[in-house]
């Protein structure tokens, strides 16, 4: 079955880069997701990337795919206060009409003025 | 923005009480997914549903049903809420690139 694992802390100062990072087994995901969930909050979408992608960059925001390894990284650049929150990935498998999205357990960021 | 709302973000029962959360979502999506979120278990889904009146179970969905009768809400419902119900609730909608959207969550506490 469909497995997505996650280290469960990274602690990062300021200003410093995050990397955080996720393994997933199946091999047939179609789409891979970073989400952030803030205290008390609900998940909100990151970024994601179609499977047949290397890296995809978004402002602070860079995301790598190993697909041969099957491991995804999210990096952030010059990390803020702001940025602590929980990262999810997930994957998303199947084709065609609804396909099984599975996430991991989430990475606590934390960032050290 | 699309945006989910879920009825309550702070709900308190009893054990035995039958407990309704309702989520909303005004981007007209298919397909609607309730979770719940527990320390060091990440997100379990519970049910989902691809269109008015289908249900799908998730991974877990003893002690649960859901309802949804219109396409924009989803219900869950816990018909005899127990203590190990007790976890943070989040519903989502799946948008074109199946990213999901979630509402800011429901912490249930049952006594």
């Amino acid at each position: 079955g469909e497995d997505v694992e996650q280290s469960l802390f990274l602690s990062v100062r300021e200003g410093d880069s995050s990397v955080i990072n996720c393994t997933y087994t199946d091999s047939s995901s179609t789409y891979l997701y970073w989400y952030k969930q803030e205290p008390g909050a609900g998940l909100q979408l990151l970024t994601y990337i179609f499977s047949n992608m290397d890296m995809k960059q978004d402002q602070r925001l860079t995301v790598l795919l190993n697909k041969k390894d099957k491991h995804l990284s999210l990096r952030i650049a010059d990390t803020q206060t702001g940025d602590s929150a929980i990262y999810f990935c997930a994957e998303s498998i199947g084709s065609g009409g609804y396909q099984k999205v599975t996430f991991g357990t989430g990475t606590k960021l934390q960032v050290i003025p | 923005d699309v945006k989910v709302t879920q009825s309550s973000r702070y709900l308190v029962k009893r054990t035995g009480e039958k407990v309704f959360l309702e989520c909303v979502q005004d981007m007209d999506h298919e397909n609607m997914f309730w979770y719940r979120q527990d320390p060091g278990l990440g997100l379990r889904l519970i049910y989902f549903s691809y269109d008015v009146k289908m249900k799908e179970k998730g991974d877990i969905p003893e002690g649960y049903s859901v309802s949804r009768e219109k396409k924009e809400r989803f219900s869950l419902i816990l018909e005899s809420a127990s203590t190990n119900q007790t976890s943070m609730y989040l519903c989502a909608s799946l948008g074109g690139y199946n990213e999901q959207f979630f509402g800011p969550g429901t912490r249930l506490t049952v006594l």
